[in-house]
C-alpha cells in the first residue's frame, strides 16, 4: 500500500480545460516532486517543493502550474494542454537527508484530446 | 548530461528461469533504488542500496550495487509471472537519475 495517494487516477481533457491532478502523502516527508512519465523516455523532473518551498522547476511550460499548500498536500494545475502531454503523472515525496529514498503514488493518467 | 543505462530493454522468459538485468552508469552515485512498475500504476520501491559492493535480497530478487556505486544489477531467481513489470533503477547523484527501464515478461 502506498503512503502517496493521487486523483484521480484516469483523466480526459480537451485543450481547452482547466483541471487539476491532486496528490497527498502520509509518510510525514518534506519533498514532494511531480515526474512525467512517457513512453520510450526516462521519467522527467517536472517541480519538487520542499518546506512547501518550490526548488526546482525544470523549464516546465507555463501550461503546468504547480501549488504546495503545506507538506502533505500537492496539486498540478492544468489549462490549456497539449495532446503531446498526454503522459502518467507521478507525484512522489522524500524525506530530505534519508537517501533521497523517494515513494511514488499511483500516477494520474492524463489523455489530451 | 548524466545517463544511466538499463540493459536489456525488453526481456521475455518462461516461468521458473533466471534472470538478471542491469543498470550502469559512469557516475559515481550515493545511492540507487530499483523499483517494479505496472502497466498504469507507479513505482513501487524495492530496494535502496547504498555502499559500494552491498548485496541485498528480497525472496528471490538479489540486489547488488558495484564496488565503485556506478552499477547495479537485480537478479530473479526462478521467475514467476507476478515478477511481471517494468524494472526501473534511479542513481542519487545530488538529483536522481532515471533509467528507461527493463521490461520483463514471464510467461506460465
Amino acid at each position: 500500500e502506498t503512503g502517496v495517494t493521487q486523483t484521480p487516477r484516469h483523466l480526459v481533457m480537451g485543450m481547452t480545460n482547466k483541471k487539476s491532478l491532486k496528490c497527498e502523502q502520509h509518510l510525514g516527508h518534506n519533498a514532494m516532486y511531480w515526474y512525467k512519465q512517457s513512453a520510450k523516455k526516462p521519467l522527467e523532473l517536472m517541480f519538487v517543493y520542499n518546506f512547501k518551498e518550490q526548488t526546482e522547476n525544470n523549464s516546465v511550460p507555463s501550461r503546468f502550474s504547480p501549488e504546495c499548500p503545506n507538506s502533505s498536500h500537492l496539486f498540478l494545475h492544468l489549462h490549456t494542454l497539449q495532446p503531446e502531454d498526454s503522459a502518467l503523472y507521478l507525484c512522489a515525496s522524500s524525506q530530505e537527508g534519508a537517501g533521497n529514498t523517494i515513494y511514488f503514488g499511483e500516477g494520474s493518467w492524463l489523455t489530451v484530446v | 548530461t548524466q545517463l544511466l543505462e538499463q540493459s536489456p530493454q525488453f526481456l521475455s522468459i518462461q516461468e521458473g528461469e533466471n534472470l538478471t538485468v542491469y543498470c550502469n552508469s559512469s557516475s559515481v552515485f550515493s545511492s540507487l533504488q530499483w523499483y517494479r512498475q505496472e502497466p498504469g500504476e507507479g513505482p513501487v520501491l524495492l530496494v535502496t542500496v547504498v555502499t559500494g559492493g552491498e548485496v541485498k535480497k528480497l525472496k528471490r530478487l538479489t540486489f547488488q550495487f558495484g564496488d565503485a556505486r556506478k552499477d547495479s544489477s537485480l537478479h530473479i531467481t526462478a521467475a514467476q509471472p507476478g515478477d511481471t513489470g517494468l524494472y526501473l533503477c534511479g542513481g542519487n547523484n545530488r538529483k536522481l537519475i532515471w533509467g528507461l527501464g527493463t521490461s520483463l515478461a514471464v510467461n506460465p
